[in-house]
């Protein structure tokens, strides 16, 4: 069965610092896809990023990166000079290959608040 | 374009009465999920539609809720004789064609219901 855990439920920093969502997950498929989402206060649910179980490159979009680990089981998200902005629960999820329904699982998801 | 939409935004209703969610998937998109956060439980999935059918409908929490999906597009989410623990945001998603886990859902902003 699937599992994400997001062990950080709150963090707290002041705006330009960097800070590291940390993501791990448990699946029994060789193939499964990542994804981080953003939630402001505002409640909908943003897609950030997609990352299939055969790429374990990091990305990096603007003050965004990302960095899979398949030996970790974790997929971590940075934001690096952070902003009043990025204040929002951040969500990563795990889909698995053999689920027909791609459905998400998602970890607890962890609230980020960004003080200027 | 437009976005997922969903009515009516926030519902509140007494106890024992059926309710009924609404979801407009983004247009083209053949896959559409439902999804219920809640404080206790987090994200979790509850079903979703690949056209007009539902091949997996284990994550429905009771026999008290159904959902149905016509045309292809819009579906609604029933919840009958309702209880407090129902009290929740439903999310509706929906992606493009149903590949092996690869495309990411995007979410509408959610129907906050509360059972008095």
């Amino acid at each position: 069965a699937q599992k994400v855990t997001q062990a950080q439920t709150e963090i707290s920093v002041v705006e330009k610092e960097d800070v590291t969502l940390d993501c791990v997950y448990e699946t029994r498929d060789t193939t499964y896809y990542l994804f981080w989402y953003k939630q402001p206060p505002s409640g909908e649910l943003v897609f950030l990023i997609r990352r299939n179980s055969f790429d374990e490159q990091n990305e990096i979009s603007g003050r965004y990166s990302w960095n899979f680990q398949k030996s970790t089981s974790s997929f971590n998200f940075t934001i690096t000079a952070s902003q009043v902005v990025d204040s929002a629960v951040y969500f990563c999820a795990l889909s698995e290959n053999n689920n027909a329904g791609n459905m998400l699982t998602f970890g607890g998801g962890t609230r980020l608040m960004v003080k200027p | 374009g437009a976005g997922v939409s969903q009515s009516p935004s926030n519902k509140v209703t007494e106890k024992g009465k059926d309710v009924e969610l609404r979801c407009d998937p983004i247009s083209g998109h053949t896959a559409l999920y439902w999804y219920r956060q809640s404080l206790g439980q987090g994200l979790e999935f509850l079903i979703y539609f690949q056209g007009n059918s539902a091949p997996d409908k284990s994550g429905l929490p009771s026999d008290r809720f159904s959902a149905e999906r016509t045309g292809g597009s819009v579906s609604t989410l029933t919840i009958q004789r309702t209880q407090q623990e129902d009290s929740a945001v439903y999310l509706c998603a929906s992606s493009s064609v149903l590949t092996s886990g690869s495309n990411e859902q995007f979410f509408g902003p959610g129907t906050r219901l509360t059972v008095l």
